[in-house]
């Protein structure tokens, strides 16, 4: 069955330093997310992409965030300068079909900032 | 703003009885509903989901949830659970009218005794 792969699993980085997180989504989806999920709370919506450029981001997702799909693959999401409160687990997730399509969400990363 | 509610933090219930997982959810005149599970360490699997026909309707494991219009609700329930049901269970629902993200709920973490 396809799915949904990310990399790392699990990340630990200083404070201010630039971290990428990594996913492979199903290799006919058209629509990408990424959420985050804070020890111990919901899962929050960061960002959707489609067709090249964000369709729809939340205020969590400030200027230290930029995703990017670099080679047709691919799917990154970029932070900047990390802050402590960026330790998360970030979960990647694609769709193939706008309207009734569902979800496919990968394992997730884990960031731990220090 | 669009919000999903799960009243329940945690339940625990004896191995081979029923259970019911609450799910409520903010107005919107056309929600797609979602339920996902997570077990310590995984990524989101999705159990069920109801985009449109009949309100009963069944996943994989033997969950089924049933829509609720005028409650707006999306209740969960297995007839029989089972050890390997612990895990922590998401109610999301993408609001058409809102855009094409996913909102989830807090969570309710599921414990099984023997």
């Amino acid at each position: 069955e396809p799915e949904v792969t990310q990399t790392p699993s699990h990340q630990v980085t200083q404070m201010g330093q630039e971290v990428i997180l990594r996913c492979v989504p199903i290799s006919n989806h058209l629509y990408f997310y990424w959420y985050r999920q804070i020890l111990g709370q919901k899962v929050e919506f960061l960002v959707s992409f489609y067709n090249n450029e964000i369709s729809e981001k939340s205020e969590i997702f400030d200027d230290q965030f930029s995703v990017e799909r670099p080679d047709g693959s691919n799917f990154t999401l970029k932070i900047r300068s990390t802050k402590l409160e960026d330790s998360a687990m970030y979960f990647c997730a694609s769709k193939d079909r706008g309207t009734t399509g569902e979800l496919f969400f990968g394992e997730g990363s884990r960031l731990t900032v220090l | 703003a669009q919000s999903v509610t799960q009243p329940d933090i945690h339940i625990t219930v004896s191995e081979g009885a029923s259970l019911e997982l609450r799910c409520n959810y903010s107005y919107g005149a056309t929600p797609y509903l979602f339920w996902y599970v997570q077990s310590p360490g995984q990524g989101l699997q999705l159990l069920l989901k109801y985009f449109s026909g009949d309100t009963l309707v069944q996943g994989i494991k033997g969950f089924e949830a049933e829509f609720k219009r005028s409650q707006s609700s999306f209740n969960l329930r297995k007839p029989s659970v089972h050890w390997s049901d612990a895990a922590e269970y998401f109610c999301a629902v993408r609001f058409m009218e809102y855009g094409n993200k996913l909102v989830f709920g807090a969570g309710t973490i599921l414990r099984v005794k023997s």
